[in-house]
C-alpha cells in the first residue's frame, strides 16, 4: 500500500559506474520529480515530469537522465558516476492541477560512491 | 537565481521549552508548504499558506505567511522529543516548488 515507493534504498558503487533509481507511485498523480539530498540536508531539485513531459531541469549534469515509462514511474539514470553524487536521492509526486499541490515523497536511496 | 533561506540552520532545545524557525524568499512566493523531516525518514507535508499574513495552526505549531509573501515561520510551543527532525519550507515561484535550506530541530529531554 506504500504510496511512492522506491528501489534500491541503498546502493554502493565504484566511481565510473552507472546505475539505476527506481520510483513507482500508485496515488494517480500526474507530477513526479527527484530530488538529491546531501549531508548538510539540503534538498535540491533535480527533475519533474508531467505527463511524460520534462518541465523542469535544474543544473544538473546530463550524467543524471530521467526516464519515465508510464505516469505512475519516474526512474533515475545515472552514468559515469563520481564521488560527489554520493547523497540521498528522494522521488515524489503531486497532482499539479490540484490548488493544494503536496508533494508526497519516497523512502529515499542511499547512493554511495567509492 | 530563486533562493529560498531558513534560519536557524539548528536549533538546541531543552523540552517544554518554544522553537520558531524562519523562511526568507528573494522573490514573491505563490503559496508556502511546510515540511517535516524526521532523522533518517523523508519529508511529509505539513501544511500550506497561500493568502498574504495567512495564519495556521496544527496543535502546537503555528504557520504565518507574512504580509509580502516573501517570508514565512513555523512556531512550535512547548518542544516534545517527538518534536525531533528537521522542518523545510518550500516557496512556489512560478509553476515550480524551491526548498528551503532546512532547520533541524534537536530537543533534549
Amino acid at each position: 500500500d506504500t504510496a511512492v515507493s522506491q528501489t534500491p534504498k541503498y546502493l554502493v558503487t565504484q566511481m565510473g559506474n552507472d546505475k539505476s533509481i527506481k520510483c513507482e507511485q500508485n496515488l494517480g498523480h500526474d507530477t513526479m520529480y527527484w530530488y538529491k539530498q546531501d549531508s548538510k540536508k539540503f534538498l535540491k531539485i533535480m527533475f519533474s515530469y508531467n505527463n511524460k513531459e520534462l518541465i523542469i531541469n535544474e543544473t544538473v549534469p546530463n550524467r543524471f537522465s530521467p526516464k519515465s515509462p508510464d505516469k505512475a514511474h519516474l526512474n533515475l539514470h545515472i552514468n559515469s558516476l563520481e564521488l560527489g553524487d554520493s547523497a540521498v536521492y528522494f522521488c515524489a509526486s503531486s497532482h499539479r492541477d490540484r490548488v493544494t499541490d503536496t508533494q508526497y515523497f519516497g523512502p529515499g536511496t542511499r547512493l554511495t560512491v567509492l | 537565481g530563486q533562493q529560498v533561506m531558513q534560519i536557524p540552520q539548528y536549533q538546541h532545545v531543552q523540552e517544554g521549552e518554544d522553537f520558531t524557525t524562519y523562511c526568507n524568499s528573494s522573490t514573491t512566493l505563490s503559496n508556502i508548504q511546510w515540511y517535516k523531516q524526521r532523522p533518517g525518514g523523508h519529508p511529509v507535508f505539513l501544511i500550506q499558506l497561500v493568502k498574504s499574513g495567512e495564519v495556521k495552526k496544527q496543535k502546537r505549531l503555528t504557520f504565518q505567511f507574512g504580509e509580502a509573501k516573501k517570508n514565512s515561520s513555523l512556531h512550535i510551543t512547548a518542544t516534545q522529543t517527538t518534536d525531533v527532525g528537521t522542518y523545510f519550507c518550500a516557496g512556489l515561484t512560478g509553476n515550480q516548488f524551491y526548498f528551503g535550506t532546512g532547520t533541524s530541530l534537536t530537543v533534549i529531554p
